[in-house]
């Protein structure tokens, strides 16, 4: 079965630096690769996907993440963190044809001001 | 479109009391999911449903547990009786199946349950 490993289940950034978000997936067939965002009290929201086209996807709120199959990561990235980027962030795997989704435990970003 | 609605926003029961949570899918979307979050175990996957039909309800913790979908625009998931273990927030997610869709989930804001 397919799933998911967040490294880091709590990261914190000063404004203006370099976000990244680590996932490393486990599938036996070749997967769709996700990012999704919850901000307090609230449901989760999609920020990219990957599903087999370009291996660099380019998401919501200048967020990107590269599919890199010889590493099996899909590493979340931001060049410069916001305030407003503070929330956990969520990596989810599913395999092709099945709708079946498997999150990570998540990561919790802090950006400091 | 409204989105993923879901009722209540929160729940406070006793232990022993039956509890209701109820989901609205997108109109057209034809898997439902109902996903349990807790810090201790994450967002864990409960039950899904294809098109009004159970598909994999093997992370239902136990018997106390149940959903239904009874019809394209309505799921209940039901815990009786409820206890404080089950305290967590659940989230009622929809898609369009993976012929039309790339599987993405439109998730509910979700509905925190406390068990006393």
């Amino acid at each position: 079965a397919q799933s998911v490993t967040q490294l880091g289940s709590h990261v914190s950034v000063s404004e203006g630096a370099l976000v990244l978000l680590r996932c490393n997936y486990s599938s036996s067939v070749p997967p769709y690769l996700f990012w999704y965002v919850q901000y307090p009290n609230q449901g989760l929201q999609l920020l990219l996907k990957y599903t087999s086209a370009a291996t660099l996807v380019k998401g919501i709120n200048g967020f990107e993440a590269e599919f890199k199959k010889s590493e099996t990561s899909f590493h979340l990235t931001k060049p410069s963190a916001h305030m407003s980027d503070a929330a956990e962030y969520f990596c989810a795997v599913s395999d092709i044809g099945n709708n079946d989704m498997r999150f990570g435990a998540g990561t919790r970003l802090t950006v400091k001001p | 479109d409204a989105g993923v609605i879901q009722s209540p926003r929160h729940e406070v029961t006793e232990m022993g009391q039956e509890v209701t949570l109820r989901c609205k899918p997108i109109s057209g979307h034809d898997y439902l999911f109902w996903y349990r979050q807790t810090m201790m175990r994450g967002l864990e996957l409960l039950i899904y449903f294809n098109n009004n039909v159970p598909i994999d309800d093997s992370g239902m913790p136990e018997d106390r547990f149940s959903a239904k979908m009874p019809n394209a625009s309505f799921s209940t998931l039901k815990i009786q009786p409820s206890e404080p273990r089950d305290s967590a927030v659940y989230f009622c997610a929809s898609s369009l199946g993976q012929g039309m869709n790339t599987g993405e989930l439109f998730f509910g804001e979700g509905s925190r349950l406390t068990v006393l």
